[in-house]
């Protein structure tokens, strides 16, 4: 059973381009959790979506950032004309549908750096 | 709103001994989890114990274990037999169930040989 994958690992962008990190799931869940890790922070939330449905975006920044989760395909993480202090590191995690547990699997993050 | 306070940015310890990470939160709801996830330099975010509120019993994986105050809002973790590979920053993470999770800023493990 593979792990939840997110690509790329390393992402460069100039200032004003656009970034797409994508995340698949682990097998079998259907709740997705992005995060984002700052140098020297912890992990911060950021948006917490199910199949085609964003359930809790209060991490995330009202302009420039946007995510989804369609019903087939990986989540996607979405950031227009980027800045530089959108380097960072993202993660993406996931967890199965009614665990209430919650325990969240992490993907490797994407590192993405702003020139 | 959550929170979680981790006060050692930074500790060590020698190979083969033990040391304790402190956490501490903030919540007013009564069922929770809580977490330890490793980061080591590879940046993956590992799973190292989880703890239920609802149990008393403090929870154990192997050489690590946790001190769970409930009254105290408390969670340290405790590293026994420490060994190189150890050497990770290491969270303390708040979640209900099926919500996002709240982290501390860390503390970074060194083990010495």
């Amino acid at each position: 059973n593979a792990g939840v994958m997110q690509n790329p690992r390393h992402l460069v962008r100039r200032r004003g381009q656009e970034a797409r990190l994508r995340c698949s799931p682990m097998k079998g869940h259907s709740h997705v959790y992005w995060y984002r890790q700052l140098p020297e922070e912890g992990l911060k939330f950021m948006v917490y979506l199910q199949k085609e449905n964003i359930i809790d975006e209060s991490g995330m920044p009202k302009e420039r950032f946007s995510a989804e989760f369609p019903k087939e395909g990986p989540s996607i993480l979405r950031i227009q004309q980027v800045v530089r202090g959108d380097s960072a590191a993202y993660f993406c995690a996931s967890s199965h549908w009614g665990d209430h547990q919650n325990i969240q699997y992490f993907g490797a993050g994407t590192r993405l750096s702003v020139l | 709103a959550q929170t979680v306070t981790q006060s050692q940015p930074e500790m060590s310890v020698q190979e083969a001994e033990t040391v304790t990470l402190s956490c501490t939160y903030d919540t007013s709801e009564s069922d929770y989890y809580l977490f330890w996830y490793k980061q080591p330099p590879s940046r993956q975010m590992i799973l190292v114990i989880r703890q239920e509120a609802y149990k008393q019993q403090n929870a154990t994986e192997n050489r690590f274990s946790v001190n769970f105050q409930k009254a105290a809002k408390s969670f340290s973790l405790k590293i026994s037999d420490s060994q190189l590979g150890d050497a990770a920053m290491y969270f303390c993470a708040y979640g209900g169930g099926n919500t996002p999770l709240v982290f501390g800023k860390g503390t970074r493990l060194s083990v010495i040989a």
